[in-house]
């Protein structure tokens, strides 16, 4: 299975800390993207890193990708309240047949961040 | 900013009818999906979607269900004839027409209920 998964489950911390949430996958990749998912509503794209790439940042988030451990990070720097909600990450698998890229979610890390 | 619209928010049907999932994709985007998620359940791929043709679907996107562009903004998925286990989130997503540019948009989601 392609599918990967992030860990911790479930991470809390004080508003002001950095957050990082790691995820591994199983085979090679074109790419890996990061989501958020507030309680119940959509996904919302954060950030996407391609295979060749190893590190890359938006804003307070800096995702890093290490292909030949097969695992990436995300790093939520100065984390708010507001920062609290799921977050998943999602290859896309490196499959010259499938163009349009279905994307293989794990099971999301629950980030609580305490005012 | 645009994004990619779902309706309805929540629909409850009966085992056994038929259910249609409404999506408006962003404009300029020529690839479509449709995902759903289980309560406490991965993001699972339903089906992707491109110049009117089915372009990969998984295992769980067996004949009860049905995707059409009817028109030249709505992207629709049809479930024939419910069952129990469909009640999820429904998710469409969709992206830009330029191959490179990978990042999927998902919408807000349709919660569907079938009692």
């Amino acid at each position: 299975s392609q599918q990967g998964e992030e860990d911790p489950q479930a991470l809390s911390i004080q508003e002001g800390e950095n957050a990082t949430m790691n995820c591994s996958y199983k085979t090679s990749i074109n790419n890996l993207q990061w989501y958020r998912q507030n309680s119940g509503r959509g996904l919302v794209h954060l950030i996407l890193i391609r295979s060749n790439e190893r590190e890359k940042h938006s804003g307070r988030l800096r995702v890093t990708l290490d292909t030949s451990k097969k695992s990436s990070s995300l790093l939520i720097t100065a984390s708010r309240a507001a920062d609290t909600a799921s977050y998943f990450c999602a290859q896309r698998k490196a499959d010259r047949g499938s163009t349009l890229g279905r994307l293989y979610f794990g099971r999301g890390t629950q980030l609580t961040v305490w005012p | 900013e645009p994004e990619v619209t779902q309706t309805p928010s929540h629909q409850v049907t009966q085992m056994g009818q038929e259910v249609i999932l409404r999506c408006v994709p962003i404009s300029n985007h020529l690839y479509f999906y449709w995902y759903r998620q289980i309560l406490g359940q991965k993001v699972e791929f339903l089906v992707s979607f491109y110049n009117n043709e089915i372009s990969e679907k998984s295992e769980i996107f067996d004949d009860q269900f049905s995707v059409e562009r009817p028109d030249g903004s709505n992207f629709t998925l049809k479930i024939r004839s419910t069952k129990l286990e469909d009640s999820a989130m429904y998710f469409c997503a969709s992206r830009h027409r330029v191959l490179d540019l990978n990042e999927q948009y998902f919408g807000p989601g349709t919660r569907l209920t079938v009692t």
